[in-house]
């Protein structure tokens, strides 16, 4: 059974300051890795999604990797703002199309 | 408009109640799941349906079930509400080719 672990729990860092995210996983059968931006309270924002077959995504500020023969992902946020304080979650989708998530990194960033 | 739409989005009721939550979705996309959210637990998948005729069974199956009224409707329902089915619940789509995954806002319930 596929096991999603993300290290670390929380983090809080000072606003500027670039942002690091882990997420390792255990089979790497996977169809895809996603990571999603979660609120207070709220619901789920897809962030970056990549293939398999791609090491990386960029959008703005955040850029992604994926390892699969190492079986890690790694979020990173440039130049951190507080609007980037939120929990961040990876999620793996099996070739049957169904995700495993993790439980997330709390991220605070200080102004 | 949101393009994953859930109602209600918060619901108190009471042990042993039936409850429905809906799901509606403008996306276009075959693949609808059910999930909750638990403090500490993560997300856990409940239910997810391919197409209108396919239903299946995800991890924690037992205590719900579900109804996929039309493709872009896809229902959850607690026959006999109990407390430790208080969680948030998330619906959520996606397309055949990429499996990028798209939720709603959530359904906040509460058994008392």
């Amino acid at each position: 059974k596929q096991e999603v672990t993300q290290i670390p729990a929380a983090l809080s860092v000072p606003e500027g300051e670039n942002l690091v995210l882990n997420c390792s996983f255990t089979d790497s059968a996977i169809y895809n890795l996603q990571w999603f931006r979660q609120d207070p309270g709220k619901g789920l924002t897809s962030l970056l999604l990549i293939q398999s077959s791609q090491r990386e995504q960029t959008s703005g500020r955040l850029n992604a990797s994926l390892d699969k023969s190492s079986g890690r992902s790694t979020l990173y946020i440039a130049a951190s703002q507080p609007g980037d304080s939120a929990t961040y979650l990876c999620a793996l989708t099996d070739s049957w199309g169904k995700l495993q998530f993790g439980a997330g990194t709390q991220v605070v960033v200080t102004p | 408009d949101a393009d994953v739409t859930q109602t209600p989005r918060n619901r108190i009721t009471k042990t042993g109640k039936r409850i429905m939550l809906e799901c509606s979705q403008t996306k276009g996309h075959d693949r609808m799941y059910w999930y909750r959210q638990d403090p500490g637990l993560g997300l856990r998948l409940i239910y997810y349906s391919f197409d209108v005729k396919d239903i299946n069974k995800g991890e924690i199956s037992d205590g719900y079930s579900v109804s996929r009224q039309a493709q872009a409707k896809f229902s959850l329902s607690l026959e006999s509400a109990i407390p430790n089915q208080t969680a948030l619940y998330f619906c959520a789509t996606s397309d055949r080719r990429h499996n990028e995954q798209f939720f709603g806002p959530g359904t906040r319930l509460t058994v008392l």
